[in-house]
C-alpha cells in the first residue's frame, strides 16, 4: 500500500515567520493530497487539498505545492500566528477509497 | 446538520471486555471510515465501507470488527478488549464517488484497556 511520509515532528516558529511541512509517498497513482489540523483534544479538519492535475493551491496564508515527479508536496503557512498552533497532518489517496495520512507534525508558533 | 456523531465520547474497560463504538453521519455520505489515533503514529486506517453493504479491511483490522448498519451508521466492536486496543477512535465519512473527496471526522471516542 502507499506509504507517506512527514517532517519534521515538531516545528516551532516565531509569530509573523513562515513554517513549511513535507510530506512524501511512494504510490504514483496518489491523485487526492489533503492537509488536516488538529487542535488539543480536537478532531482532524481539513485545511487545503491539492489535485494530482494542480501544482500549487493558495488560500489566504496557507498554500501546497506538490511535485508528482519526486512524489512530495508540502505545507506553507505564512505571517503564522498562535492561533496557527496545532498538529498537522498530510494524507495520499491512491485510486480507491483509502485515505493514508503521515504522523503530523506538531506546530508551536512563539508570540 | 450535526455532521459526524460518535457515542461514547470516552470509555474504560477491562482486558477481556467488549464494546462498540457507535457513528452516525447526516450528509449523505457513502463511505465511511474508522481510524485509531495513536502518540506519534498519525491516524490509522482499521476499516472502511466505501458504500452501505460493503466493508474492508484497512491497515489495523486485528482485534475489531465493524457493521455497516446502513447508509448513515457504522459502528465499530471490539470482541475482546487489550491494553493495545487504548487509543483514541475517530470516524470519518467522505462523499467517495470520486478520489477528490474531503473526508468529515467525528469526535473522537478516547479509550482506556485496563
Amino acid at each position: 500500500g502507499e506509504n507517506v511520509e512527514q517532517h519534521p515532528s515538531t516545528l516551532s516558529v516565531q509569530e509573523g515567520d513562515s513554517a513549511v511541512i513535507k510530506c512524501t509517498y511512494s504510490d504514483s497513482a496518489s491523485n487526492y493530497f489533503p492537509w488536516y489540523k488538529q487542535e488539543l483534544g480536537k478532531r482532524p479538519q481539513l485545511i487545503i487539498d491539492i489535485r494530482s492535475n494542480v501544482g500549487e493551491k493558495k488560500d489566504q496564508r496557507i498554500a501546497v505545492t506538490l511535485n508528482k515527479t519526486a512524489k512530495h508536496f508540502s505545507l506553507h503557512i505564512t505571517e503564522t500566528q498562535p492561533e496557527d498552533s496545532a498538529v498537522y497532518f498530510c494524507a495520499a489517496r491512491p485510486t480507491g477509497n483509502q485515505f493514508y495520512f503521515g504522523t503530523g507534525t506538531s506546530l508551536t508558533v512563539i508570540p | 446538520n450535526a455532521g459526524v456523531t460518535q457515542t461514547p465520547k470516552f470509555q474504560v474497560l477491562k482486558t477481556g471486555q467488549s464494546m462498540t463504538l457507535q457513528c452516525a453521519q447526516d450528509m449523505n455520505h457513502n463511505s465511511m471510515y474508522w481510524y485509531r489515533q495513536d502518540p506519534g503514529m498519525g491516524l490509522r486506517l482499521i476499516y472502511y465501507s466505501a458504500s452501505e453493504g460493503t466493508t474492508d479491511k484497512g491497515e489495523v483490522p486485528n482485534g475489531y470488527n465493524v457493521s455497516r448498519l446502513n447508509k448513515r451508521e457504522f459502528s465499530l466492536r471490539l470482541e475482546s478488549a487489550a491494553p493495545s486496543q487504548t487509543s483514541v477512535y475517530f470516524c470519518a465519512s467522505s462523499q467517495g464517488r470520486s478520489s477528490y473527496n474531503e473526508q468529515f471526522f467525528g469526535p473522537g471516542t478516547r479509550l482506556t484497556v485496563l
